[in-house]
């Protein structure tokens, strides 16, 4: 059971938009704690999408969006492409137990 | 360019002891925290630990605790990750990472090095 809690699987038609939430608590997220995301494709090691709840790495389309409310976090994939179909895992930090990461959402692009 | 490159696949049997690397180059080894990160067959990831290679200052996730050993040798910009006596659980993929940290509300992980498969069996 994952501190921050994403849901297993979502999908979506090239072109489509979706979205990844991440829960968390108000030890980490809640806290004031930035979010992280990750994107591993089959086989490889993960990588970093979004940093510091919305802000990109170079080389990062924009069609990755990052945002933060609350105790939540979200990810926003537009204009879906066969190639972004990975998993995505969200990170934060805990007070309690430090770095934290969600339990990954596998992205299915139909 | 900022990499981290790790020692190769390794099989081991129970009960036997291994110490696997992450090479950094590209940056200031001794500036930032280099952490650990397992991934478990068809699992997600799991932090382990990190640690400071400027002064070894070394910290462990409560579930790792006690299971593993971070070290890291600051002459060779390496940091290691091992184990005294291995077991089934432990067959797993192992990542090391670069920590930036900032204003201690924000530690994100990049790059990742290319993982290290460990596999144990009898």
């Amino acid at each position: 059971q994952s501190v921050l809690t994403q849901p297993p699987s979502v999908s979506g038609a090239p072109g489509q938009r979706v979205t990844i939430s991440c829960t968390g608590s108000s030890s980490n997220i809640g806290a004031g704690y930035d979010v992280h995301w990750y994107q591993q494709l089959p086989g490889t090691a993960p990588k970093l999408l979004i940093y510091g709840n919305s802000n990109r790495p170079s080389g990062v389309p924009d069609r990755f969006s990052g945002s933060k409310s609350g105790t939540s976090a979200s990810l926003a994939i537009t204009g879906l492409q066969a190639e972004d179909e990975a998993d995505y895992y969200c990170q934060s930090y805990d007070s309690s137990l430090r770095e934290v990461f969600g339990g990954g959402t596998k992205l299915t692009v139909l | 360019e900022v990499q981290l490159v790790q020692s190769g696949a390794e099989v081991k049997k129970p009960g036997e002891s291994l110490k696997i690397s992450c090479k950094g180059s590209g940056y200031s080894f001794t500036s930032y925290w280099i952490g650990w990160v397992r991934q478990m067959p068809g699992k997600g990831l799991e932090w382990m630990g990190i640690i400071y290679p400027g002064d070894s200052d070394t910290r462990y996730s409560p579930s790792f605790q006690g299971q593993v050993t971070i070290s890291a040798d600051k002459s060779i910009s390496t940091a290691y990750l091992q184990w005294s006596s291995l077991k089934a659980s432990d067959t797993a993929m192992y990542y090391c990472v670069r920590i930036t940290m900032v204003r201690g509300v924000s530690n994100w992980f990049d790059p990742w090095g290319q993982g290290t498969l460990v596999t144990v069996s009898s």
